[in-house]
């Protein structure tokens, strides 16, 4: 099984400041075949399903807002939130699809400072 | 946008078995997409539990869930079920029905339904 890490735990960011979430993968999960990185972001909000930001590793699902983009290629990524706002209080998680089982990383919670 | 509407609240004894549904939007088509379950347990992360593709039924499931749950649909009614048999403790979490890719398990899942709270307890 592929092992998805993430870091930190949590993060306390003051508001309009930038949040970094870093995640690990414990094998590539890029495919030279069609050169994507099988990797997504969630957002969970509290009593929420999680609600898909970037997937591709770097695109940006419809209607999310441009501050949120993602980096990284191979085994190490970054979801970064740009200038945090209010609305951006929850956990979010990194998810291989490269593979079955599906993994997640173990979530990293957002606060405002 | 497909709406996923996920059946209500169980309460279970340990060794029962649950089924759970989740409705897809009558307009959608079911059959092109692959369609995962993920679960939560209380205040922990997400578990994706397996995959099924409703124009074949082929399943896949992840080895800890093995033997003990089954994904179905009914093409006809757009729905997916969920049964985890033989319950114990440990299975009390919210369980999520979600959309995946066309034609491919390997795909980022894009629409989640609301989440069915299944509790096990004597």
């Amino acid at each position: 099984d592929i092992v998805m890490t993430q870091s930190p735990d949590s993060l306390t960011v003051s508001l309009g400041e930038r949040a970094t979430i870093n995640c690990k993968s414990s094998q590539s999960v890029f495919y030279s075949s069609n050169n994507n990185n099988y990797l997504a972001w969630y957002q969970q909000k509290p009593g929420q399903p999680p609600k898909l930001l970037i997937y591709w590793a770097s695109t940006r699902e419809s209607g999310v807002p441009d501050r949120f983009s993602g980096s990284g290629s191979g085994t190490d990524f970054t979801l970064t939130i740009s200038s945090l706002q209010a609305e951006d209080v929850a956990v979010y998680y990194c998810q291989q699809y490269y593979n079955t089982p599906l993994t997640f990383g173990g979530g990293t919670k957002v606060e405002i400072k | 946008q497909v709406q996923l509407v996920q059946s209500g609240a169980e309460v279970k004894k340990p060794g029962a078995s649950v089924k759970v549904s989740c409705k897809a939007s009558r307009n959608s088509l079911i059959t092109h997409y692959y369609f995962h379950w993920v679960r939560q347990a209380p205040g922990q992360g997400l578990d994706w539990m397996g995959v099924i593709y409703p124009n074949t039924n082929s399943t896949t499931y992840a080895q800890k869930f093995q033997g003990r749950v089954t994904m179905t649909s009914d093409t006809s009614a757009t729905t997916l079920y969920l049964e985890v048999r033989s319950l114990r403790s440990e299975d009390t979490a919210l369980y999520y029905c979600a959309r995946g890719g066309v034609g491919t398990t390997y795909h980022h899942i894009d629409n989640w339904g609301q989440g069915t709270l299944v509790t096990v307890s004597s």
